[in-house]
């Protein structure tokens, strides 16, 4: 499809991993990536992957990414009451400038 | 605080007047965006400047002006504007325009009254 698809809402409780995943659209895109938008705030890129790797770890965060089926996740470990947000993914299409966005998942946090 | 910034944080407008939204990034980055944000919907790139040119337009009406002085600083100036043009806009800096790792500002929520 055209679109990066992504679920609207995600609800997890506080301790336990959340998993957010995505759909992209384009197999020889170069880069995927994760942001991270709080409310009232603007995005704050939180890791990217290279597409010629499966997977990247970086403290609490875990991208995988399967080419094959052009998914891509986001794993939290240990979800705390401040990752509540919208996570928005977004890939970077060979030969573009443009990086292309899901709309978004909404990532509530229950204490 | 991510390096780029953006003012006004808020501003609203009449369908009237003249307005100019501003970024500024300290990152030394030599690419410069805009994007539009509306509820429900994607990100929707506007702009793009590499070393101070334009190399991107995103089929965007001329009522949404942009502007790039130099490397640093980038305007989007707003004339005449429709209330579906209520949004929140943000600003994004690169090393350059191949875009690998983009930093976005807070972004100007705009309202057209």
């Amino acid at each position: 499809g055209e679109d990066v698809e992504q679920s609207l809402f995600l609800s997890v409780r506080e301790g336990d991993s959340s998993v957010i995943n995505c759909t992209y659209t384009d197999s020889s895109s170069t880069y995927l990536y994760w942001y991270k938008q709080e409310p009232g705030a603007g995005l704050q890129l939180l890791t990217y992957i290279f597409s010629n790797m499966d997977m990247k770890q970086d403290q609490r965060l875990t991208v995988l990414l399967n080419k094959k089926d052009k998914h891509l996740s986001l794993r939290i470990a240990d979800t705390q009451t401040g990752d509540s947000a919208i996570y928005f993914c977004a890939e970077l299409r060979a030969g573009s400038y443009q990086l292309t966005f899901g709309k978004g998942t909404k990532l509530s946090v229950i204490p | 605080e991510t390096g780029v910034t953006q003012t006004p944080r808020h501003l609203v407008m009449g369908m009237t007047n003249k307005k100019s939204l501003k970024c500024e990034q300290h990152l030394g980055h030599n690419a410069m965006y805009w994007y539009k944000q509306s509820a429900k919907k994607p990100l929707e790139l506007m702009f793009v400047y590499n070393f101070k040119e334009q190399t991107e337009n995103n089929s965007v009406p001329s009522r949404f002006s942009p502007e790039c002085p130099n490397s640093s600083h980038l305007f989007l100036h707003l004339h005449t504007l429709q209330p579906e043009d209520s949004a929140l806009y943000l600003c994004a800096s690169s090393q350059d325009a191949r875009n690998t790792e983009a930093f976005f500002g807070q972004g100007t929520r705009l309202t057209v009254v």
